[in-house]
């Protein structure tokens, strides 16, 4: 079936881990972008990227990166530089004009 | 900048009533507009989108929205409210060019809750 894939579900980070988030799309869409999610706060742009090889930050990138090297991959790091990383994570893809397609989410926790 | 915004956290309804969950943007060019309902712990579905034509979109579930250029909204509307509507709405925008082109904004989303 064509869809967006988030892995794992959820995951738990110690205190100065990185850990990397999977985002996988078989949908053959352009448009990427990582969201977090916290309670009261709606979803906010991480990352996104419109084409291969290139990505731009939104509105919260500190403490995370990403990379595109393939069209149907997102995946996002989070690094120990986010100093607050326990939300829930959602990874989008959308063609230039139409809606954009969610995964489930990922739920990090550190622990 | 882009934004959005809703601007009532929280909107309480009866069954069977008419409900508004409303929606403000602030976009350069013409904006791509869209709606999308998440339920707990899911990623967010499609209930509807404006990309140009007429202003009044409808979508699924019986939802509706309205394009209002000069009021800069996109209000979600539904003339019937059933209790499994209750859920988290939000709100979309996204610049279809220039130097921001592609960039997808989420509104913070409003928490409607239909009533028996």
């Amino acid at each position: 079936d064509g869809g967006i894939t988030q892995s794992p579900k959820y995951l738990f980070r110690k205190e100065g881990q990185n850990v990397t988030l999977s985002c996988e799309q078989n949908l053959n869409h352009d448009a990427m972008y990582w969201y977090r999610q916290d309670p009261g706060q709606g979803l906010r742009l991480i990352y996104y990227s419109q084409i291969v090889n290139d990505f731009q930050k939104g509105d919260i990138a500190e403490g995370y990166s990403v990379s595109r090297e393939k069209k149907e991959s997102f995946p996002l790091t989070v690094t120990s530089a986010q100093k607050n990383p326990t939300a829930f994570y959602l990874c989008a893809s959308s063609s230039y004009n139409t809606e954009a397609f969610f995964g489930q989410g990922t739920r990090l926790t550190v622990v | 900048a882009q934004s959005v915004a809703q601007p009532e956290d929280q909107v309480n309804v009866a069954e069977g009533n008419p409900l508004t969950v409303k929606c403000t943007y602030s976009v350069s060019g013409n904006p791509y507009l869209f709606w999308y309902v998440q339920y707990p712990n899911r990623g967010l579905q499609f209930l509807l989108k404006y990309i140009t034509g007429d202003n009044l979109v409808k979508g699924s579930y019986g939802f509706e929205a309205e394009f209002n250029k000069s009021q800069t909204s996109f209000h979600l509307k539904k003339p019937s409210a059933l209790v499994s509507d209750s859920a988290l709405y939000f709100c979309a925008v996204r610049a279809p060019e220039g130097n921001q082109g592609g960039k997808l904004i989420f509104g913070q989303g409003t928490e409607l809750s239909v009533k028996p």
